[in-house]
């Protein structure tokens, strides 16, 4: 299997430019996971879905984030405006719980800059 | 909600030596407990985990234990080598449930190991 695809690997933008980020999940995982890793703050879980309907939002740190799963295979996670605190590395991740199990695989990451 | 713990933060060893990383966790309802290696510029990998019904799992030269009573579990590497420097992450999750999927990481462990 390919593992958990995302793209751009790297992002430069200037504040107040719209950024989307995009995941692919491993073909048959239920479960798709954004998390947000910085230095001050770690691994942070911004927002996860289960059969692509987002279970939980809580993390998401304000409005003008948001996250999309519009089928199976394909996840966005946007961001506008964006800010220089928004500077970080972003990682989705997937799950396959049909088998019973939970274990999250991660992607390699976007790494966004903004200027 | 679940709070995890991890320590050290950072940890030297000389090659061929132990490296020992633990982790504590506040909710007696998780039940599994992976661990991830994370290399530089890339996304965290799983290594090794372990059910609440096992006390101690192995693969090679890493080993995790677990102590449900006292609520921590360790991540054990021995015979260690340059290629085992990285960023260890530890987890805790309830596991499949009606709340969902969700993992509480902790803070990381920068092993480097020294040759």
């Amino acid at each position: 299997d390919a593992g958990v695809i995302q793209s751009p690997r790297h992002e430069v933008t200037e504040m107040g430019q719209e950024v989307t980020l995009r995941c692919k999940p491993i073909s048959g995982h239920d479960y798709l996971f954004w998390y947000r890793q910085t230095m001050m703050r770690g691994l942070e879980l911004l927002i996860y879905f289960n059969n692509n309907v987002p279970i939980d939002d809580s993390g998401m740190p304000e409005d003008r984030f948001s996250a999309k799963m519009p089928n199976a295979s394909f996840s966005t996670l946007k961001i506008q405006p964006s800010e220089p605190r928004d500077s970080a590395v972003y990682f989705c991740a997937s799950a396959n719980t049909g088998t019973g199990k939970d274990t999250q695989y991660f992607g390699p990451g976007t790494r966004l800059t903004v200027l | 909600g679940e709070n995890v713990e991890q320590h050290p933060s950072t940890l030297s060893v000389q090659e061929g030596d132990s490296a020992v990383i633990k982790c504590t966790y506040s909710d007696s309802a998780s039940n599994y407990f992976p661990w991830y290696k994370q290399e530089l510029g890339k996304g965290p990998q799983l290594i090794i985990d372990i059910r609440s019904n096992v006390g101690e799992k192995k693969d090679q030269r890493i080993a995790v234990t677990l102590n449900k009573t006292a609520k921590h579990f360790s991540l054990h590497i021995t015979e260690t080598q340059p290629e085992d420097s990285a960023v260890y992450f530890c987890a805790a999750s309830i596991g499949i449930s009606n709340t969902g999927n969700q993992f509480y990481f902790g803070t990381g462990t920068s092993l480097t190991v020294i040759p």
